[in-house]
């Protein structure tokens, strides 16, 4: 079955130590995607890319770190400088008909908890 | 910037009766796409429906319509015949014509009473 995967489900770390959260897709999209979900505040774009070695900057992006090396893999490195990075984290992907009509397809999303 | 707002943190709705969440949203852009997203408590984001602005006609999926005002810049969505499986967060959601930055209201939480 075609879909994105996210691991770890749960992720627990240590204040100060770098994460990363891992993102697959099997969908042969060209376009992926990291948010951030907290409470009260939907969803919010921290970077997204539409092609392999490239990406770009959302609104939250400060103190995250991404790659896109291969078309089916976008992962997202939560890094010390992140000031609040306990949250629940949503990785998507969609087609690049350029048109932004595209449905994006969710991952089931980590949750990371930094103590 | 564009911005989307969710004005009803929370509803509830009986079992087969009908309910209808509220969005509006400010953009100066006229081409551009608005989407509503439900978020069951397993936290997968399903797409629910779509709308093109440039589209009149209301988008309509099965029990999910919308009631899309253009000038007023709203997007409501109205589920009909509720069940108990709609009770989720919905998230609506615009983007704009030949971009990727897609923007997500707060959400509101339905609840569906049997």
């Amino acid at each position: 079955d075609g879909g994105i995967t996210q691991s770890p489900k749960y992720l627990f770390r240590k204040e100060g130590q770098n994460v990363t959260l891992s993102c697959e897709q099997n969908l042969n999209h060209d376009a992926m995607y990291w948010y951030r979900q907290d409470p009260g505040q939907g969803l919010r774009l921290i970077y997204y890319s539409q092609i392999v070695n490239d990406f770009q900057k959302g609104d939250i992006a400060e103190g995250y770190s991404v790659s896109r090396e291969k078309k089916e893999s976008f992962p997202l490195t939560v890094t010390s400088a992140q000031k609040n990075p306990t949250a629940f984290y949503l990785c998507a992907s969609s087609t690049l008909l350029g048109t932004g009509m595209e449905e994006q397809y969710f991952g089931p999303g980590t949750r990371l908890t930094v103590t | 910037a564009q911005t989307v707002t969710q004005s009803q943190p929370e509803m509830s709705v009986q079992e087969a009766e009908t309910v209808t969440l509220s969005c509006t949203y400010d953009t100066s852009e006229s081409d551009y796409y608005l989407f509503w997203y439900k978020q069951p408590p397993s936290r997968q984001m399903i797409l629910v429906i779509r709308q093109e602005a440039y589209k009149q006609q209301n988008a309509t999926e099965n029990r999910f319509s919308v009631n899309f005002q253009k000038a007023a810049k709203s997007f409501s969505l109205k589920i009909s015949d509720s069940q108990l499986g709609d009770a989720a967060m919905y998230f609506c959601a615009l983007i704009m014509y030949n971009n990727n930055d897609m923007r997500f209201g707060a959400g509101t939480r339905l609840t569906v009473k049997p």
